[in-house]
């Protein structure tokens, strides 16, 4: 079975700096990855995704992810936050041979105007 | 194009008590999920279905929560009798192949 760590609980920056957010995960078998966004009082959102080729993917709103196999890890980032980017971030994997997907506990980000 | 529906939005209930969760997923997305989010934590797979069948419900408590999708579209989500522990929100997702899962509002369970 598959887990997802998320390093960071809670993130606090200032607008315009830059963002890393941390997401391993331990799986044997091939991956597809994923980051989620859930704004105040909005459902879940996919910011991005990655199945398969260039293992830099870049997703709506500036945000992009990298995936290095070698780490098992598939950290977020943006080079300059606003505070619209207010939000709790959530780093899924499933198998690609099902798509049950595997939650981390998600990292809460406040950005400061 | 509409999104993933799910009524109602917040339920509040004693213990020992019964509740349903009714979701209608994306027009066309055969696959659909249940997942379990206690505050502080990502969501938790409760049971996924593909068409009207169960592909997936390890880790449903079957004991008390029951699910059912009879006609392929829509889906109902039953805890019977709830605990304590079951406050939580309750979202439904749906999928097509090759594809990300798109997730509803939620419902947001309190337990008395």
């Amino acid at each position: 079975a598959q887990s997802v760590s998320q390093h960071n609980h809670h993130v606090i920056l200032s607008e315009a700096a830059s963002l890393e957010l941390g997401c391993n995960y331990s799986y044997g078998g091939t991956v597809n990855l994923f980051w989620y966004v859930q704004y105040p009082g909005q459902h879940l959102q996919l910011l991005l995704k990655y199945f398969s080729g260039d293992p830099l993917v870049k997703g709506i709103k500036g945000f992009e992810a990298e995936f290095i196999k070698s780490k098992f890890s598939f950290n977020l980032r943006k080079p300059s936050v606003q505070w619209s980017d207010t939000a709790e971030y959530f780093c899924a994997v499933s198998a690609s041979s099902a798509r049950q997907l595997t939650f981390g506990s998600g990292t809460q980000l406040t950005v400061l105007p | 194009e509409a999104g993933v529906a799910q009524s109602p939005r917040y339920k509040i209930i004693e213990k020992r008590q019964s509740v349903a969760f009714w979701c209608n997923p994306i027009s066309g997305h055969a696959t659909l999920y249940w997942y379990q989010q206690i505050l502080g934590q990502g969501p938790k797979l409760l049971i996924q279905f593909q068409n009207n069948g169960v592909v997936d419900d390890s880790q449903l408590p079957k004991d008390r929560f029951s699910a059912e999708r009879l006609k392929g579209v829509d889906s109902t989500l039953k805890i019977q009798p709830a605990k304590l522990e079951d406050s939580a929100v309750y979202l439904c997702a749906s999928s097509i192949p090759q594809s990300e899962q798109y997730f509803g509002p939620g419902t947001r369970l309190t337990v008395t």
